[in-house]
């Protein structure tokens, strides 16, 4: 079964501080990444997602991830946070091995940012 | 315009009570998912539908029972209900679930809480 792990549960940051946060997945098949945002209060949205191809991945509002398929780790960056930046962040993968085409999620990163 | 959208956005209620929460989605996707997210934030997925089938009945108790009358509507209703059903619920919808490049949206979530 997939699994996948965010390391940092929260993490707090100044406004115009870079941003990284972890996240590795155990699956040795061909994977599908992506990484959700849930403001407070609201539903999640998509940042940015992995297929195939260039393994860093552009996202909205600044957002990038960058998929290392040796160390099973898809971790977000943005280099300036702001203020509006606040929320939890999930990871998530998907496979396509036989008979598991669900979405399984990390248990979530709150990011703070500190104007 | 509201992609997938839930109904109610609160639910409070009594233990051992019935509700239903719908859930219903404009993008003309074939797979619709339920999602349980807990105190701690974490999600799990507990039932996936394509094209009114079930494909993804993960261990939840039978209390709860989801219909889907068509593929826009994922209903989810839930009997008997204990302290421990409270959390925020997510209906999340796909292109066919088969596809493995597909992305899910989530609808607005509905917080359940029992007393």
């Amino acid at each position: 079964a997939q699994s996948v792990s965010q390391h940092n549960h929260h993490v707090i940051l100044s406004e115009a501080a870079s941003l990284e946060l972890g996240c590795n997945y155990s699956y040795g098949g061909t994977v599908n990444l992506f990484w959700y945002v849930q403001y407070p209060g609201q539903h999640l949205q998509l940042l940015l997602k992995y297929f195939s191809g260039d393994p860093l991945v552009k996202g909205i509002k600044g957002f990038e991830a960058e998929f290392i398929k040796s160390k099973f780790s898809f971790n977000l960056r943005k280099p300036s946070v702001q203020w509006s930046d606040t929320a939890e962040y999930f990871c998530a993968v998907k496979n396509s091995g036989a008979g598991s085409y669900q979405l399984t999620f990390g248990k979530g990163t709150k990011l703070s940012v500190i104007p | 315009d509201t992609a997938v959208s839930q109904t109610p956005k609160y639910l409070v209620t009594q233990m051992g009570n019935d509700k239903s929460i719908k859930c219903e989605q404009n993008l003309g996707h074939d797979t619709m998912y339920w999602y349980k997210q807990d105190s701690k934030k974490f999600l799990k997925i507990m039932f996936s539908y394509n094209n009114k089938e079930l494909i993804i009945n993960e261990t939840v108790p039978n209390r709860f029972s989801p219909k889907s009358p068509d593929k826009a509507h994922l209903n989810l209703h839930i009997n008997s209900l204990e302290l421990g059903d409270s959390a925020v619920y997510f209906c999340a919808s796909s292109q066919a679930y088969r596809l493995v490049t597909n992305e899910q949206f989530f609808g607005p979530g509905t917080r359940l809480t029992v007393l």
